[in-house]
């Protein structure tokens, strides 16, 4: 079993959805939680970053984390084309050297005009 | 972007040829990371630096190496590459530690033949 769970996909929805993604994980000792979108071909760009449980809203992104239920979800409004690409979630214990970030699998997300 | 270069940026190879990987940062961060990417896998920690010639190994290190002689240069090293190395390779870099934001480079494409 894989320490984050995320749904591959892909995940199409029409312009201007309400995209919701997830990971579970089974860790309870992380602590921080972060989303990175990658689009095709380049690297990883951080999202959102949250620290403990608790949502985050960055325009039209918001970062959800119930540690209770080992649970992150990020919401995207009124999603863009612009908005496709595949997207990251990952989490470390916090330790500087120790607590090693472990991401999920990734899911793509394409938003039709 | 942070000022993170990957060389070389494609490359194929033949099995049992040593390769290396460049990254290099003009941002003067103390973490440095390599990654691969593959289907089904996210993101797979190799190996990371948190300072000069200080290096651990990661979740995926068996058949690579690296070394970090300057705070700007990070190496990865395939001693003897396998088709199983056929990956796309990141590097990121970080302030101070896995709790931070990282920032990724463009990425290695590596065909191992």
């Amino acid at each position: 079993q894989k320490e984050v769970e995320q749904d591959p996909g892909p995940l199409s929805v029409p312009e201007g959805a309400i995209v919701s993604l997830n990971c579970t994980y089974s860790n309870s000792a992380f602590q921080y939680f972060m989303w990175y979108r990658q689009y095709s071909r380049k690297g990883p760009e951080l999202l959102m970053y949250t620290y403990s449980s608790g949502n985050k809203e960055d325009g039209r992104f918001t970062a959800q984390v119930d540690k209770s239920s080992k649970y992150i979800s990020l919401f995207i409004r009124d999603s863009q084309p612009s908005d496709s690409a595949t997207y990251l979630c990952a989490m470390t214990f916090g330790s500087s050297n120790t607590g090693k970030l472990i991401f999920g699998q990734g899911t793509t997300l394409q938003v039709k005009p | 972007d942070a000022g993170i270069t990957q060389s070389p940026r494609h490359k194929v190879t033949e099995t049992g040829t040593p390769v290396t990987l460049r990254c290099h940062q003009t941002e003067n961060h103390r973490y440095m990371y390599w990654y691969r990417q593959d289907p089904g896998h996210g993101l797979r920690l190799i190996h990371y630096s948190y300072g000069v010639k200080d290096t651990d190994k990661g979740e995926v290190s068996d058949g690579y190496s690296v070394s970090r002689s300057k705070t700007e240069d990070f190496l990865l090293t395939l001693e003897s590459a396998t088709s199983s190395q056929t990956s796309v390779y990141f590097c990121a870099i970080s302030e101070s530690g896995f709790q931070e934001t990282q920032y990724f480079g463009p990425g290695t494409r590596l065909l191992v033949l």
